[in-house]
């Protein structure tokens, strides 16, 4: 059984450009959550979203960020006009219902140059 | 809010050492407890649980012990080895969130072991 995959694991963009992370849950996980690592910080939330819908967005930038998990497919976090400050690590992580285990992937480390 | 505080690092030690990484957290109604690991480069890996008071979670030879009444939940180890170097953050699930895994992170504390 597969873990979290996220990919690319690294991925550097120049500013303005739009950048593009993909999410595959565990199989038999209905439930995925971005986090946002900035450099030598924790993780915070940003959105927890389930097939087809975003139940919480709070954690969200309300300008250039969107997220996705559609009915095929991964989930993706869009970025839309890339600035410097958004050079971080962005992880996913996933979930089954009920369990209070959440799965994390890998990461990509986006660079914006 | 909801928060967790961590120890600052970075956390120096010998190999065989007693290890502990305090952790205290803030919350309203009784959320989940977590102990997650991250080695260099990689991502964040569950380390151990404990989801009501009293309750501890161990593994690998680490333990915490989730304590309501001190609202800690303090990481520790009898032995580290060199192999333990990692960042360890603790995380408490948001029991805001509606029984989803919003999980709110401290701020991670590297250790770091010497031979």
């Amino acid at each position: 059984n597969a873990g979290v995959m996220q990919n690319p694991r690294h991925l550097v963009r120049r500013r303005g450009q739009e950048a593009r992370l993909r999410c595959s849950p565990m199989k038999g996980h209905s439930h995925v959550y971005w986090y946002r690592q900035l450099p030598e910080e924790g993780l915070k939330f940003m959105v927890y979203l389930q097939k087809e819908n975003i139940i919480d967005e709070s954690g969200m930038p309300k300008e250039r960020f969107s997220a996705e998990f559609p009915k095929e497919g991964p989930s993706i976090l869009r970025i839309q006009q890339v600035v410097r400050g958004d050079s971080a690590a962005y992880f996913c992580a996933s979930s089954r219902t009920g369990d209070t285990e959440a799965f994390f992937g890998q990461g990509t480390r986006l660079t914006v140059v | 809010g909801n928060s967790v505080t961590q120890m600052e690092g970075p956390v120096t030690l010998s190999e065989e050492a007693f290890l502990t990484i305090n952790c205290t957290y803030t919350a309203t109604g009784y959320p989940s407890l977590f102990w997650y690991v991250q080695y260099p480069g990689e991502g964040l890996q569950l380390l151990l649980k404990a989801t009501k008071a009293d309750d501890k979670g161990s593994n690998k030879g680490f333990e915490a012990t989730y304590r309501k009444e001190t609202t800690s939940f303090h990481l520790e180890k009898g032995s580290v080895q060199v192999s333990d170097s990692a960042v360890y953050f603790c995380a408490l699930s948001d029991p805001k969130s509606g029984g989803y895994n919003k999980l709110i992170f401290g701020a991670g504390t590297r250790l770091a072991v010497h031979p």
